[in-house]
């Protein structure tokens, strides 16, 4: 089975902050990871992904994300907050062995002028 | 322009009623996906097709009903809904359940279906 946990329902950061998203997983087989953004009143969109390789991946928007597999963890990042930015994301795990995509709860980035 | 077009964007509807959401991507997937967002509440997936076949029901009342009459179309009948079921309605392609790589796992998402039954 597998799982993931985004910890803070919303996190409030003001324009040109840091942005942290913290996403943590479980995963009994190497993990592929993605963080999902949406926009108001839209779908869900790809903003980066982990499948092997280079474990710092670079996604849209100056957006990245760090696998650390010692601690399950697969944090998003951004060095400065712009309010374009101000969205609900979204942290998933896929493995080949379910063939299925697992959302976590999301989190609610606001940011202020 | 996403790729994924989902109408009616916003649906009102009694409980007595029958209606259906529509989806199509332009994308060339052969996986397709209902998901449900509600307020408060994680994505719940709801059905999955790959190649027109059914492979998931997650547990999902029958007064929800799919059809997947080819693999670029994806519909979801509902009849005798509850208030409960209002939710903004996802739907999602990807290349297939089984292409592994790289692009194992990536989702493309419509704009969604915003359904208030009262």
């Amino acid at each position: 089975a597998q799982s993931v946990t985004q910890l803070g329902s919303h996190v409030s950061v003001s324009e040109g902050a840091l942005v942290l998203l913290r996403c943590n997983y479980s995963s009994s087989v190497p993990p592929y990871l993605f963080w999902y953004v949406q926009y108001p009143n839209q779908g869900l969109q790809l903003l980066l992904k982990y499948t092997t390789g280079a474990t710092l991946v670079k996604g849209i928007n100056g957006f990245e994300a760090e696998f650390k597999k010692s601690e399950t963890s697969f944090h998003l990042t951004k060095p400065s907050a712009h309010m374009s930015d101000a969205a609900e994301y979204f942290c998933a795990v896929f493995n080949n062995a379910g063939n299925m995509l697992t959302f976590g709860g999301g989190t609610r980035l606001m940011v202020k002028p | 322009e996403t790729g994924v077009t989902q109408t009616p964007r916003h649906l009102v509807m009694g409980m007595t009623n029958k209606k259906s959401l529509k989806c199509e991507q332009h994308l060339g997937h052969n996986a397709m996906y209902w998901y449900k967002q509600s307020a408060k509440k994680p994505l719940e997936l709801m059905f999955v097709y790959n190649f027109k076949e059914q492979t998931e029901n997650n547990s999902v009342p029958s007064r929800f009903s799919p059809e997947c009459p080819n693999s670029s179309h994806l519909f979801l009948h509902l009849h005798t809904l509850q208030p409960e079921d209002s939710a903004l309605y996802l739907c999602a392609s990807s290349l297939g359940l089984t292409s592994g790589g790289r692009t194992a796992g990536e989702l493309f998402f419509g704009e969604g279906s915003r359904l208030t039954v009262l």
